[in-house]
């Protein structure tokens, strides 16, 4: 089992609809969960982290953490072109030091 | 604003070779880290140092090996190199809190 899932995708959304992207992880004592964007050929790009369950939002992102269904989510509302990229969710390991485990992304365009 | 730099974005060698792969960071950061990046696999850890002189393996170290001989400085080495290591390389830090890493540019390594 993976430690963390993601759907694959591709997803597409219109232009200004809400992006919904999901995560799970298998490490139930993890504590530390992060958003990263991908743009193709470009390095993973800090979205949001979130640490306790509920929702987190800044801007037009929103995360979301259900700790007991180990479930983290991004919302993207008023979808942008400019936010078609690779999403990548990480979660931090609970007993591992420092070892973050990522997932394989999913990836989302925008139609205009 | 944090700067994570590589030292090059594209390296071409021969199996065989010895490589080296640079990365040094300006923010004081504890923490630094090396992973390849592969389509369908996502981001695996192959080391990642929490201090100077320290290093702990990640889950991919077999065959590479990694210095951190100043706190601003991570190297990561090829000692013989194969071709299933072609990759995307990223290099990232942090502090220890908040936990949040922050990527360099990539270096796109291929090997023939």
């Amino acid at each position: 089992q993976k430690e963390v899932e993601q759907n694959s995708g591709p997803l597409s959304v219109p232009e200004g609809a809400i992006a919904s992207l999901n995560c799970t992880y298998s490490d139930r004592g993890s504590q530390s969960f992060f958003w990263y964007r991908q743009y193709s050929g470009k390095s993973p790009e800090l979205i949001m982290f979130i640490y306790s369950n509920g929702d987190k939002e800044d801007g037009r992102f929103t995360a979301q953490l259900n700790k007991a269904s180990q479930y983290v989510s991004l919302l993207i509302r008023d979808s942008q072109p400019s936010d078609s990229a690779t999403y990548l969710c990480a979660v931090k390991g609970a007993n591992t030091g420092n070892q973050f485990y990522f997932g394989t992304g999913t990836s989302l365009t925008v139609i205009p | 604003d944090v700067k994570v730099t590589q030292s090059s974005r594209y390296l071409v060698k021969r199996t065989g070779e010895k490589v080296f792969l640079e990365c040094v960071q300006d923010m004081d950061h504890e923490n630094m880290f090396w992973y390849r990046q592969d389509p369908g696999l996502g981001l695996r850890l192959i080391y990642f140092s929490y201090d100077v002189k320290m290093k702990e393996k990640g889950d991919i170290p077999e065959g590479y090996s990694v210095s951190r001989e100043k706190k601003e400085r991570f190297s990561l080495i090829l000692e013989s190199a194969s071709t299933n290591q072609t990759s995307m390389y990223l290099c990232a830090s942090m502090f220890n809190l908040p936990d949040t890493q922050y990527f360099g540019p990539g270096t796109r390594l291929t090997v023939l």
